[in-house]
Protein backbone atom coordinates (compact mmCIF):
# COMPACT_ATOMS: atom_id res chain seq x y z
CA UNK A 1 0.00 0.00 0.00
CA UNK A 2 1.45 3.30 -1.07
CA UNK A 3 2.10 5.86 1.28
CA UNK A 4 1.65 8.84 -0.29
CA UNK A 5 0.47 8.52 -3.87
CA UNK A 6 0.86 10.73 -6.97
CA UNK A 7 -0.93 10.91 -10.51
CA UNK A 8 0.19 10.77 -12.67
CA UNK A 9 3.56 9.66 -12.72
CA UNK A 10 4.30 11.35 -16.17
CA UNK A 11 3.02 14.01 -18.02
CA UNK A 12 3.73 15.27 -21.14
CA UNK A 13 1.68 18.66 -22.84
CA UNK A 14 2.42 21.24 -24.59
CA UNK A 15 2.89 24.79 -24.19
CA UNK A 16 -0.21 26.79 -22.96
CA UNK A 17 -1.49 23.96 -21.62
CA UNK A 18 -3.47 23.70 -18.03
CA UNK A 19 -2.53 20.29 -16.15
CA UNK A 20 -2.93 18.69 -12.98
CA UNK A 21 -1.16 16.55 -10.62
CA UNK A 22 -3.20 14.63 -7.73
CA UNK A 23 -1.50 13.76 -5.04
CA UNK A 24 -3.13 11.72 -1.69
CA UNK A 25 -1.82 10.42 1.42
CA UNK A 26 -2.91 7.69 3.41
CA UNK A 27 -0.89 7.94 6.72
CA UNK A 28 -2.88 10.03 8.72
CA UNK A 29 -0.86 13.23 8.27
CA UNK A 30 -1.90 16.56 8.57
CA UNK A 31 0.88 18.68 6.90
CA UNK A 32 1.96 17.90 3.15
CA UNK A 33 4.01 19.83 0.76
CA UNK A 34 4.81 19.92 -3.22
CA UNK A 35 8.54 20.45 -4.05
CA UNK A 36 10.56 20.83 -7.59
CA UNK A 37 13.21 18.73 -9.02
CA UNK A 38 14.75 20.54 -12.11
CA UNK A 39 16.95 19.31 -14.89
CA UNK A 40 19.78 19.84 -12.79
CA UNK A 41 18.68 17.85 -9.72
CA UNK A 42 17.96 20.59 -7.30
CA UNK A 43 14.95 20.26 -5.14
CA UNK A 44 13.41 22.86 -3.91
CA UNK A 45 10.00 23.85 -1.66
CA UNK A 46 7.23 25.25 -3.72
CA UNK A 47 4.16 25.00 -1.07
CA UNK A 48 2.95 23.44 2.40
CA UNK A 49 -0.39 22.71 3.71
CA UNK A 50 -1.19 22.15 7.02
CA UNK A 51 -5.16 21.38 8.06
CA UNK A 52 -5.86 22.28 4.71
CA UNK A 53 -4.43 25.80 5.62
CA UNK A 54 -1.78 27.37 3.36
CA UNK A 55 1.35 27.81 5.42
CA UNK A 56 4.28 28.07 3.23
CA UNK A 57 4.03 29.42 -0.60
CA UNK A 58 7.95 30.18 -1.57
CA UNK A 59 7.21 32.81 -4.18
CA UNK A 60 5.91 30.40 -6.90
CA UNK A 61 4.19 31.99 -9.88
CA UNK A 62 0.43 32.50 -9.40
CA UNK A 63 0.03 29.49 -12.88
CA UNK A 64 0.72 26.85 -9.59
CA UNK A 65 -2.57 27.15 -7.78
CA UNK A 66 -2.34 24.50 -4.95
CA UNK A 67 -5.96 22.85 -3.53
CA UNK A 68 -6.23 20.72 -0.25
CA UNK A 69 -9.77 19.36 -0.17
CA UNK A 70 -9.14 17.68 2.71
CA UNK A 71 -5.97 16.87 4.79
CA UNK A 72 -5.00 13.68 3.01
CA UNK A 73 -4.97 15.30 -0.87
CA UNK A 74 -2.95 18.00 -1.94
CA UNK A 75 -3.06 19.07 -5.74
CA UNK A 76 -1.00 21.01 -7.77
CA UNK A 77 -2.57 22.54 -11.18
CA UNK A 78 -0.77 24.58 -13.63
CA UNK A 79 -2.11 27.01 -15.54
CA UNK A 80 -0.83 27.98 -19.14
CA UNK A 81 2.28 25.87 -18.66
CA UNK A 82 5.58 26.92 -20.03
CA UNK A 83 8.96 25.21 -21.08
CA UNK A 84 10.86 26.60 -17.30
CA UNK A 85 7.93 24.53 -15.91
CA UNK A 86 9.06 21.02 -17.06
CA UNK A 87 10.97 19.45 -13.77
CA UNK A 88 9.91 16.38 -11.23
CA UNK A 89 7.10 17.58 -9.10
CA UNK A 90 7.31 15.59 -5.90
CA UNK A 91 4.66 15.41 -2.78
CA UNK A 92 5.53 14.65 0.80
CA UNK A 93 3.86 14.59 3.97
CA UNK A 94 4.60 14.51 7.30
CA UNK A 95 2.39 14.60 10.80
CA UNK A 96 2.99 17.93 11.96
CA UNK A 97 4.78 21.01 10.87
CA UNK A 98 7.59 20.43 13.29
CA UNK A 99 11.10 20.10 11.96
CA UNK A 100 12.02 16.59 13.62
CA UNK A 101 8.99 15.17 11.70
CA UNK A 102 9.94 12.62 9.11
CA UNK A 103 9.14 13.85 5.32
CA UNK A 104 7.39 11.12 3.35
CA UNK A 105 7.61 11.56 -0.17
CA UNK A 106 6.09 10.34 -3.56
CA UNK A 107 7.75 8.93 -6.28
CA UNK A 108 7.64 12.15 -8.68
CA UNK A 109 5.73 13.27 -11.47
CA UNK A 110 7.80 14.07 -14.26
CA UNK A 111 6.00 16.75 -16.49
CA UNK A 112 7.85 17.81 -19.97
CA UNK A 113 6.04 20.67 -21.70
CA UNK A 114 6.79 20.21 -25.19
CA UNK B 1 18.56 31.62 4.86
CA UNK B 2 20.09 28.30 5.33
CA UNK B 3 22.52 26.85 2.62
CA UNK B 4 23.29 23.32 1.90
CA UNK B 5 26.03 22.59 0.55
CA UNK B 6 27.21 19.12 -0.94
CA UNK B 7 30.73 19.54 -3.04
CA UNK B 8 30.78 16.56 -4.30
CA UNK B 9 28.92 15.92 -7.22
CA UNK B 10 29.67 12.53 -7.90
CA UNK B 11 31.54 9.50 -5.94
CA UNK B 12 32.18 6.04 -6.49
CA UNK B 13 33.13 2.89 -4.50
CA UNK B 14 33.88 -0.62 -4.56
CA UNK B 15 31.51 -3.00 -3.38
CA UNK B 16 31.49 -4.12 -0.13
CA UNK B 17 33.78 -1.12 1.16
CA UNK B 18 32.93 2.38 2.65
CA UNK B 19 32.22 5.76 1.20
CA UNK B 20 31.82 9.01 3.16
CA UNK B 21 29.55 11.54 1.54
CA UNK B 22 30.09 15.25 3.05
CA UNK B 23 27.80 17.79 3.63
CA UNK B 24 27.86 21.24 5.05
CA UNK B 25 25.01 23.53 6.38
CA UNK B 26 24.98 27.07 7.03
CA UNK B 27 22.86 28.63 9.92
CA UNK B 28 22.58 31.09 12.88
CA UNK B 29 20.05 28.57 14.53
CA UNK B 30 21.43 26.45 17.61
CA UNK B 31 18.72 23.85 17.27
CA UNK B 32 17.38 22.28 13.82
CA UNK B 33 17.43 18.77 12.65
CA UNK B 34 19.30 17.60 9.48
CA UNK B 35 18.46 14.15 7.02
CA UNK B 36 20.13 12.25 4.41
CA UNK B 37 17.71 11.14 1.61
CA UNK B 38 18.25 8.46 -0.98
CA UNK B 39 17.21 8.96 -4.08
CA UNK B 40 17.56 5.64 -6.74
CA UNK B 41 16.50 6.11 -10.17
CA UNK B 42 12.93 4.91 -9.39
CA UNK B 43 13.09 8.50 -8.09
CA UNK B 44 11.03 7.56 -5.05
CA UNK B 45 13.16 9.65 -2.32
CA UNK B 46 13.60 7.74 1.12
CA UNK B 47 14.38 8.78 3.96
CA UNK B 48 17.86 7.34 5.14
CA UNK B 49 18.56 8.88 8.66
CA UNK B 50 18.07 11.73 10.56
CA UNK B 51 20.17 13.83 13.00
CA UNK B 52 18.60 16.06 15.71
CA UNK B 53 21.52 19.05 16.42
CA UNK B 54 20.88 19.21 20.35
CA UNK B 55 22.09 15.60 20.55
CA UNK B 56 25.70 15.39 20.21
CA UNK B 57 25.20 11.46 19.44
CA UNK B 58 25.97 10.64 15.84
CA UNK B 59 22.92 8.74 14.51
CA UNK B 60 22.95 5.46 13.32
CA UNK B 61 21.15 3.14 10.77
CA UNK B 62 22.49 -0.34 9.97
CA UNK B 63 25.36 0.28 7.63
CA UNK B 64 24.79 4.08 7.42
CA UNK B 65 26.51 6.16 10.10
CA UNK B 66 26.73 10.66 10.42
CA UNK B 67 29.56 12.59 11.12
CA UNK B 68 28.21 15.16 12.77
CA UNK B 69 30.51 18.08 13.48
CA UNK B 70 28.21 21.26 14.71
CA UNK B 71 31.13 23.63 14.99
CA UNK B 72 32.37 23.14 11.75
CA UNK B 73 28.51 22.76 10.58
CA UNK B 74 29.60 19.43 8.80
CA UNK B 75 26.59 16.33 8.53
CA UNK B 76 28.75 13.48 6.33
CA UNK B 77 27.42 10.18 5.43
CA UNK B 78 29.21 7.05 6.17
CA UNK B 79 28.51 4.21 4.58
CA UNK B 80 29.93 0.81 5.07
CA UNK B 81 29.62 -2.38 3.21
CA UNK B 82 28.63 -0.85 0.27
CA UNK B 83 26.00 -2.78 -1.93
CA UNK B 84 25.11 -2.83 -5.49
CA UNK B 85 21.50 -1.16 -4.26
CA UNK B 86 23.20 1.80 -2.80
CA UNK B 87 23.50 3.30 -5.62
CA UNK B 88 21.75 6.58 -5.78
CA UNK B 89 21.44 10.12 -5.61
CA UNK B 90 21.90 11.00 -1.93
CA UNK B 91 20.89 14.52 -0.81
CA UNK B 92 21.74 16.42 2.65
CA UNK B 93 18.46 18.16 3.84
CA UNK B 94 18.61 20.89 6.76
CA UNK B 95 15.10 21.85 8.88
CA UNK B 96 14.58 24.57 11.09
CA UNK B 97 12.28 24.56 14.19
CA UNK B 98 11.87 27.90 13.87
CA UNK B 99 10.87 29.19 10.52
CA UNK B 100 8.35 28.41 7.61
CA UNK B 101 6.71 25.29 9.03
CA UNK B 102 9.21 22.58 8.84
CA UNK B 103 10.26 22.79 5.12
CA UNK B 104 13.31 21.37 4.02
CA UNK B 105 16.26 23.11 1.98
CA UNK B 106 18.12 20.17 0.42
CA UNK B 107 21.43 20.40 -1.04
CA UNK B 108 22.12 19.69 -4.59
CA UNK B 109 22.87 16.19 -4.01
CA UNK B 110 25.90 13.06 -4.39
CA UNK B 111 25.45 10.58 -6.97
CA UNK B 112 27.01 7.43 -5.71
CA UNK B 113 28.14 4.90 -8.46
CA UNK B 114 28.83 1.25 -7.16
CA UNK B 115 31.41 -0.85 -8.79
CA UNK B 116 31.06 -4.45 -8.33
Amino acid sequence: DTAVSQTPKYLVTQMGNDKSIKCEQNLGHDTMYWYKQDSKKFLKIMFSYNNKELIINETVPNRFSPKSPDKAHLNLHINSLELGDSAVYFCASSQGRLAKNIQYFGAGTRLSVL
Amino acid sequence: AQTVTQSQPEMSVQEAETVTLSCTYDTSESDYYLFWYKQPPSRQMILVIRQEAYKQQNATENRFSVNFQKAAKSFSLKISDSQLGDAAMYFCAYRSPNTNAGKSTFGDGTTLTVKP
